[in-house]
């Protein structure tokens, strides 16, 4: 089930600096995208979303810009500081599909102090 | 904060012995789910579970698998007889709502190593 991908395993960012994580998507029925981080031995944390029918969301350091045309979205993190080090997942749900969400493989983000 | 439980964090098991995970997902939330993580790999939808029943589930979820809500609070998923590749992350998560504006809250995770 490759709906969701990620294809970056890994990014190394200056603190202070902005981490753009990438994601691609090939289900053209998803309705919600999704950024979850999750730290070792914890459970993924929700930090993000935007639906299908907007193109960027903004809460605080975190953008999510959405290109639909593309199937493409990206998550910015600006400034990008040490405790942003995590795992960071794109996800994706479709209101027809039920109660579910499709998590893409993650890329690990490392903040560079 | 409110916190989706899982209990136990660790479980060790001989292979062909059931196991059952448990969960204590946020009270006031009506949607609820299983996901796993094999090592190194990504997070795998397993099942989801609304009003007293299974809403929707993956080709993982197969018939060694079930969930169950046996009390109103405890949100439990059963393995009947563990295979080798069942060792793996297993995530409870809760919602509010189906809408995504929130996502999911998820727990610490249990690991199950199947031996």
């Amino acid at each position: 089930d490759q709906q969701v991908k990620q294809n970056s395993p890994s990014l190394s960012v200056q603190e202070g600096r902005i981490s753009i994580l990438n994601c691609d998507y090939t289900n053209s029925m998803f309705d919600y995208f999704l950024w979850y981080k999750k730290y070792p031995a914890e459970g993924p944390t929700f930090l993000i979303s935007i639906s299908s029918i907007k193109d960027k969301n903004e809460d605080g350091r975190f953008t999510v810009f959405l290109n639909k045309s593309a199937k493409h979205l990206s998550l910015h993190i600006v400034p990008s500081q040490p405790g942003d080090s995590a795992v960071y997942f794109c996800a994706a749900s479709a209101i027809r599909g039920g109660f579910k969400t499709i998590f893409g493989a993650g890329t690990r983000l490392f903040v560079k102090a | 904060e409110p916190e989706v439980t899982q209990t136990p964090s660790h479980q060790v098991t001989q292979m062909g012995q059931e196991v059952i995970l448990r969960c204590v997902p946020i009270s006031n939330h009506l949607y609820f789910y299983w996901y796993r993580q094999i090592l190194g790999q990504k997070v795998e939808f397993l099942v989801s579970f609304y009003n007293n029943e299974i809403s929707e589930k993956s080709e993982i979820f197969d018939d060694q698998f079930s969930v169950e809500r046996p009390d109103g609070s405890n949100f439990t998923l059963k393995i009947r007889s563990t295979k080798l590749e069942d060792s793996a992350m297993y995530f409870c998560a809760s919602s509010v709502s189906q809408g995504m504006n929130y996502g999911y809250t998820f727990g610490s995770g249990t690991r199950l190593t199947v031996v």
